[in-house]
């Protein structure tokens, strides 16, 4: 079973933050936290990921709580293109994946 | 970098055929390749863990028999659906574990095959 939970659907206005949620309680202290998307019939696209660190990169923000129990992902300026789903997945890296339900975001005009 | 690419990209044949799909690693090598399964409106499933130059590693309940997973080198891995059926129709989506990355050995995705089987 996947070791996070993540609302099933949000919306977010063009232009706006889309700031995505993630629960992760069980982490363990040797577990990154990856965030993904997948565009409607394409492979999963990586975003970014963290240890322990708030990370950032030209996609998003990584937000981690001080006690790793759950994380944020911030788009800080949804497109329409951002329209996908978003899945929060926890792993030590060099172990398998296990995929969620994820986060279907829609991104309205 | 860390382009990850399938083929072909949708492939339709007849129940009881064979079918073969390609994954590659484009700009960097991966000992490690994963091959997932997803259905209309699911998440992606976990098939199994293909490392080079050794035999894959299935998950419960996917037939190794069935679903022939070869890494025969750092850059390639392919999945044969041997005696395909209806059932067997699904999205393949493989990804590739780069190991240079400087923390946490992030997976990269293939852009997935359509198959269909009649």
């Amino acid at each position: 079973d996947a070791k996070t939970t993540q609302p099933t659907s949000m919306d977010c206005a063009e232009g706006r933050a889309a700031n995505l949620p993630c629960n992760h309680s069980t982490i363990s202290g040797n577990e990154y936290v990856y965030w993904y998307r997948q565009i409607h019939s394409q492979g999963p696209q990586y975003i970014i990921h963290g240890l322990k660190n708030n990370e950032t990169n030209e996609m998003a923000s990584l937000i981690i709580t001080e006690d790793r129990k759950s994380s944020t992902l911030i788009l800080p300026h949804a497109t329409l293109r951002d329209t996908a789903v978003y899945y929060c997945i926890v792993s030590p890296g060099t172990y398998k994946y296990i995929f969620g339900t994820g986060t279907r975001l829609k991104v309205l005009a | 970098g860390a382009v990850v690419s399938q083929h072909p990209s949708r492939v339709i044949c007849k129940s009881g055929t064979s079918v073969k799909i390609e994954c590659r690693s484009l700009d960097f090598q991966a000992t490690t390749m994963f091959w997932y399964r997803q259905f209309p409106k699911q998440s992606l499933m976990l098939m199994a863990t293909s490392n080079e130059g050794s035999k894959a590693t299935y998950e419960q309940g996917v037939e190794k028999d069935k679903f022939l997973i070869n890494h025969a080198s750092l850059t390639l891995s392919t999945l044969t659906v041997t005696s395909a059926h209806p059932e067997d129709s699904s999205f393949y989506i493989c990804s590739a574990r780069d190991g240079r990355d400087r923390a946490g050995d992030t997976q990269y995705f293939g852009p997935g095959t359509r198959l269909t089987v009649l």
